[in-house]
């Protein structure tokens, strides 16, 4: 199974709360796990990504905490701020097979809104 | 250094119609991708490429064609457009690690 899960599809939050977006994938061979993040009219751009043999990476207010016995990751951003305010894309890449190309299978997508 | 850009921004066509989208990088990358995005689908690949001259299907390739002649450019080809095409699409380009870097996106209506 390529699938990556991703939820919730939307999400409202007040400013200065936490924001957590959930993804769950079936692929193990998985080896990479980015973020991207979206404004409207502009294409994704890569927030913060994660290998697996790492639980947690942080990077300012943003953390992706990664559970491999679960087969789940999620972005947690702290302090939400309106400027946040976008869609968020969670991935994950196979494993380089030959000429896989690092292919990225990405989730459903989340718009995030913070509220001032 | 431009990045990744997409030309056109915008395309009305009529069901039927031909079009290509071009994708341009600067940064010599030697992989590209084409993705579509369509509301509550996320981001799936149409077609990519590990290199100048070669081309490979991804998840939905039906419908469309590619072609990457030189390093910096990869074509995508809608030989007769259906509603179904009807989408916003994204190019991408990467150095063989894992960031992929996004152009700004072409939105096609097919009527």
């Amino acid at each position: 199974q390529q699938q990556v899960k991703q939820s919730p599809q939307s999400l409202i939050v007040q400013k200065g709360g936490i924001s957590i977006i959930n993804c769950a994938y079936e692929n193990t061979a998985f080896d990479y796990f980015p973020w991207y993040q979206q404004f409207p009219g502009k294409g994704p751009a890569l927030l913060i990504a994660i290998r697996p043999d790492v639980s947690e990476k942080k990077e300012g207010r943003f953390t992706i905490s990664f559970n491999k016995s679960a087969k789940q990751f999620s972005l947690h951003i702290m302090d939400s701020q309106p400027g946040d305010s976008a869609t968020y894309f969670c991935a994950a890449r196979r494993a380089k097979m030959g000429n896989q190309g690092g292919k990225l299978i990405f989730g459903q997508g989340t718009e995030l809104s913070v509220k001032p | 250094n431009a990045g990744v850009t997409q030309t056109p921004k915008f395309r009305v066509l009529k069901t039927g119609q031909s079009m290509t989208l071009l994708c341009a990088q600067d940064m010599n990358h030697e992989y590209m991708y084409w993705y579509r995005q369509d509301p509550g689908m996320g981001l799936r690949l149409i077609h990519y490429s590990v290199g100048e001259g070669t081309t490979a299907k991804g998840e939905v390739p039906d419908g469309y064609n590619v072609s990457r002649l030189k390093k910096q450019n990869f074509l995508l080809g809608l030989e007769s457009a259906a509603p179904s095409q009807t989408s916003v699409y994204f190019c991408a380009s990467g150095g063989g690690r894992e960031t992929q870097y996004f152009g700004p996106g072409t939105r096609l209506l097919v009527l």
